[in-house]
């Protein structure tokens, strides 16, 4: 069975400074990775996904298989990405396709 | 984005009562509707997978004469929590999805506050 691990329950950074939320998952066949995240009194929103390979709100994830982990990252944080994200994983094919596996999320807080 | 709507946003019911939830997409179609529970920061879990027309898939664990789910159109899955007691209390959301082939996005709804005295 799949499984999407966040390490960091809390992250807390000062505005400017780099972040990185770690994710790692397991699943034997080919996933695909999705980071979604949740401001404050807001629903879950899409972010990025890994096939995308594109810089939303200036973060960047990067799929690496050899060390199965999809760490979001971002230079220069900024105090209105506060917010809960989520790791997902979802299978690329089967009867599960498109189901989503989350990770138990970070709440990561910018400080002014 | 698509927009996906839920009813009630928040609902307090007596134990043994059944409480719907109803999940709307109001601009797209939606083949595939995901019902999930969170627990208080916690995760989110998978409860079932709704197709239209079709009966709802369960994850292990998920009790389906508990959890009824209906897929009755392309815009609209309802959940009801039959007999509810305390443990059912909970966070429920929704997401809708209407891609065909290949990586589609799950689009989720405002989720609803279920207490259960």
């Amino acid at each position: 069975a799949q499984r999407v691990t966040q390490p960091e329950k809390l992250l807390s950074v000062f505005k400017g400074a780099p972040v990185e939320l770690k994710c790692n998952y397991s699943y034997s066949g080919s996933p695909e990775l999705f980071w979604y995240v949740q401001y404050s009194r807001q629903r879950l929103q899409l972010l990025l996904r890994h096939i995308s390979r594109e810089s939303i709100k200036g973060f960047t994830a990067d799929l690496n298989k050899g060390e199965t982990s999809f760490h979001l990252k971002k230079p220069f944080a900024q105090e209105e990405d506060s917010a809960m994200y989520y790791c997902a994983l979802s299978r690329a094919g089967g009867t599960s396709y498109g189901k989503l596996t989350f990770g138990q999320g970070t709440i990561l807080t910018v400080h002014p | 984005g698509a927009v996906v709507s839920q009813h009630p946003s928040r609902v307090i019911c007596k134990s043994g009562t059944s409480v719907k939830i109803e999940c709307r997409s109001l601009d797209f179609q939606a083949t595939t509707m995901f019902w999930y529970r969170q627990f208080p920061k916690k995760s989110l879990m998978l409860m079932a997978t709704s197709n239209e027309g079709s009966k709802a898939t369960y994850e292990q664990g998920v009790e389906k004469d508990k959890f009824l789910i209906n897929h009755a159109s392309l815009t609209l899955s309802t959940l009801t929590v039959t007999s509810a007691h305390p443990e059912d209390s909970s966070f429920y959301i929704c997401s809708a999805s209407g891609g065909t082939s290949g990586t589609f996005e799950q689009f989720f709804g405002p989720g609803t506050r279920l207490t259960v005295l």
